[in-house]
């Protein structure tokens, strides 16, 4: 079946650095969609990203399908930022085919 | 952005006994969808509907869940007979095409 891999599984950083957080697929990649998930478990659908590149405020998403992987770059992080980020292929029939996500902490 | 609610947040129940999740999907949302994730685990597809019939379970839908959506009201999971390792969380998504807006999740704890 489909594989999603996210790297790294954690990730540290102090306020202000940036954060690469990356998504290989072991299959074909229809299309991506980047969530976060808080410290307390609700999930914000971050990007719907099939192609290409897409940016909102301090996040860029950047899709390349035919080397199958997706990047979420974070510019000047915040200590806001810190939680789990998932990546998820759209499979058939429209799920969503997860990854084990990237832990993220920006201390201050 | 679209608000997708469940209800509750937060269920204890015993093994054996049965259990309705709630989600309120987004009003002119058509797609809808349960996932689970157990504390530190992935989380995993576990159905998808729409025009009212099932489109696709996986393997983690056992015989004892069933999902409707009656009269355009909730959409909802049941599980009866409930079993330890439905303990979890079930997140609710629904969508107009693409992008899927998750609900906050119900935290299910079976004793």
């Amino acid at each position: 079946g489909q594989q999603v891999q996210q790297s790294p599984a954690s990730l540290v950083l102090q306020e202000g650095e940036n954060a690469e957080l990356q998504c290989n697929f072991s299959t074909s990649l229809n299309s991506m969609q980047w969530f976060y998930q808080r410290p307390g478990g609700s999930l914000v659908s971050l990007f719907y990203n099939p192609s290409g590149t897409k940016q909102s405020g301090r996040l860029t998403s950047t899709t390349v399908i035919k080397e199958r992987r997706s990047s979420l770059h974070i510019s000047s992080s915040q200590t806001t930022d810190s939680g789990t980020y998932l990546c998820a292929t759209v499979g058939d029939n429209s799920k969503l085919i997860w990854g084990l996500g990237t832990s993220l902490v920006v201390n201050p | 952005g679209p608000k997708v609610l469940q209800i509750p947040s937060h269920q204890i129940i015993d093994m054996g006994q049965m259990v309705t999740l709630n989600c309120d999907p987004v009003s002119n949302h058509l797609y809808f969808y349960w996932y689970k994730q157990i504390l530190g685990q992935q989380m995993e597809f576990l159905v998808n509907f729409y025009n009212g019939k099932v489109m696709e379970k996986s393997k983690l839908f056992k015989d004892q869940f069933s999902v409707e959506r009656p009269d355009g009201s909730y959409f909802t999971l049941k599980i009866q007979p409930t079993a330890l390792e439905d303990s979890a969380v079930y997140f609710c998504a629904s969508s107009l095409s693409d992008t899927q807006y998750f609900g906050p999740g119900t935290r299910l704890l079976v004793l």
